[in-house]
């Protein structure tokens, strides 16, 4: 059963950098064929969908963030993270990792997800 | 971007009736290639995560109740939950995996009449 779980700091500095690590079990980032994605859901909104990589090394972003994103992975731990520069309180939200956005070559849905975790942007 | 758009916002039905959500995407999101629609349809409860339901617009995802089906084609989709039980009461939300960036749709809560 594949698991994912998020992590971090759940306050951020405005024009600080948000980093946060999503953890997985049950299939590796590195061989399983999957990209693997970050989404975010502000409060009381609907969802915004961050960005995907591969352990390959592509990356995709959604350009709505304006390059303040960075996406990497640390396959010794099967994991992988998430930064976001210069934030605001606009990206107060809740933050998911998912499983999913391509498989092997073609796009595939956001088929695990993560429970979430909040990260609130305040002074 | 592919803007994905749901009506209602909201809906009420009573248990046991039939509801039904409908998404449209702002171009077409079938693949000629593989003759398949890019389409998920999640839903979420309260303080938890998305949970997926539907790919490929009409493919249930292993362990969802039957009562659930998707339709459509093109730019057009369906979700409907056949006879509705207290556990449905959530926000489903479409989206498009046709490209990128990925888009959701704004959410249909559902609610017991």
């Amino acid at each position: 059963q594949v698991q994912l779980q998020e992590s971090g700091p759940g306050l951020v500095r405005p024009s600080q950098t948000l980093s946060l690590t999503c953890a997985v079990s049950g299939d590796s980032i590195s061989s399983g064929g999957y990209s693997w994605s970050w989404i975010r859901q502000p409060p009381g909104k609907g969802l915004e969908w961050i960005g995907y990589f591969f352990n390959s090394g592509t990356t995709y972003y959604n350009p709505s963030l304006w390059g303040r994103v960075t996406m990497s992975a640390d396959t010794s731990k099967n994991q992988f993270s998430l930064k976001v520069s210069s934030v605001t309180a606009a990206d107060t939200a809740v933050y998911y990792c998912a499983r999913g956005d391509f498989y092997l070559d073609g796009p595939f849905p956001l088929d695990v997800w993560g429970k979430g975790t909040t990260v609130i942007v305040s002074s | 971007d592919i803007v994905m758009t749901q009506s209602p916002d909201s809906l009420a039905v009573s248990l046991g009736e039939r509801a039904t959500i409908n998404c449209r995407s702002s171009q077409s999101i079938l693949y000629s290639s593989t003759n398949k629609n890019y389409l998920a349809w999640f839903q979420q409860k309260p303080g938890q995560p998305p949970k997926l339901l539907i790919y490929w617009a009409s493919t249930r995802e292993s362990g969802v109740p039957d009562r659930f089906s998707g339709s459509g084609s093109g730019t057009d989709f369906t979700l409907t939950i056949s006879s509705l039980q207290a556990e449905d009461v959530a926000v489903y939300y479409c989206q498009q995996y046709y490209n990128t960036p990925r888009t959701f749709g704004p959410g249909t809560k559902v609610h017991i009449k």
